[in-house]
């Protein structure tokens, strides 16, 4: 199997708190994980690449002070949204690719619907 | 640049009927090819996938999709929709030097009964 776990599964904080979500690979270890937000009725739209033991890759536009992500084992990912607002509401959803996976295939979480009052 | 369109935003079709959901991307090179459907407020399920070999490949619950080389093109087919059927789907492309995958805009299904 390839099952992917994301917790919360839906946080509510005030504006300027700060929200951890944690994406986690059950029963695989996993080489990459990615970050992924997706406003309603729209697509996925990828954040970050992760790689264990090193520093994040994030995509153009995406502030990577404003969205941490620590990945600190082969199956454990966070993102922190700092100083969270209320754009900052969205759908959160990681994914993992395998170890050893040869055509990029990503297995994804069940997503964290984040709202920010 | 790799891209991938999905031309139909929403799609409404009877229970019981066929459906075809369009797909085509622009990529350099072979493209690993995705289609992954959608529940309202879920994470996405991979429905199936093409690497390389038979362009037709077959994947869960019923679903199939064609590669063809010569359009650009990995639709997604279904004999006989049913209820269930109905949600987002989204086709995605990933390939070459990078690991990414670039997704459609999604297709949102909709079963009448």
């Amino acid at each position: 199997g390839a099952v992917v776990s994301q917790h919360p599964s839906w946080v509510i904080c005030k504006s300027g708190t700060s929200v951890k979500i944690e994406c986690r690979s059950l029963d695989f270890q996993a080489t990459t994980m990615f970050w992924y937000r997706q406003f309603p009725k729209q697509s996925l739209m990828l954040m970050a690449t992760s790689n264990e033991g090193s520093k994040a890759t994030y995509e153009q536009g995406v502030e990577k002070d404003k969205f941490l992500i620590n990945h600190a084992s082969l199956t454990l990912s966070t993102l922190t949204v700092t100083s969270a607002h209320p754009e900052d509401s969205s759908f959160y959803i990681c994914s993992v690719q395998k170890q050893g996976s040869s055509y990029n295939e990503q297995f994804f979480g069940p997503g964290t619907r984040l709202t920010v009052l | 640049a790799q891209s991938v369109t999905q031309p139909d935003i929403h799609i409404t079709v009877s229970e019981g009927a066929s459906l075809e959901l369009r797909c085509n991307y622009s990529y350099g090179a072979t493209p690993y090819l995705f289609w992954y459907v959608q529940s309202p407020g879920q994470g996405l399920q991979l429905l199936l996938k093409y690497f390389s070999g038979d362009t037709l490949v077959q994947g869960i619950k019923g679903f199939e999709a064609e590669f063809k080389r010569s359009q650009s093109s990995f639709n997604l087919r279904k004999p006989s929709v049913h209820w269930s059927d109905a949600a987002e789907y989204f086709c995605a492309v990933s390939g070459g030097a990078t690991n990414k995958l670039i997704f459609g805009t999604g297709t949102l299904l909709a079963v009448q009964p």
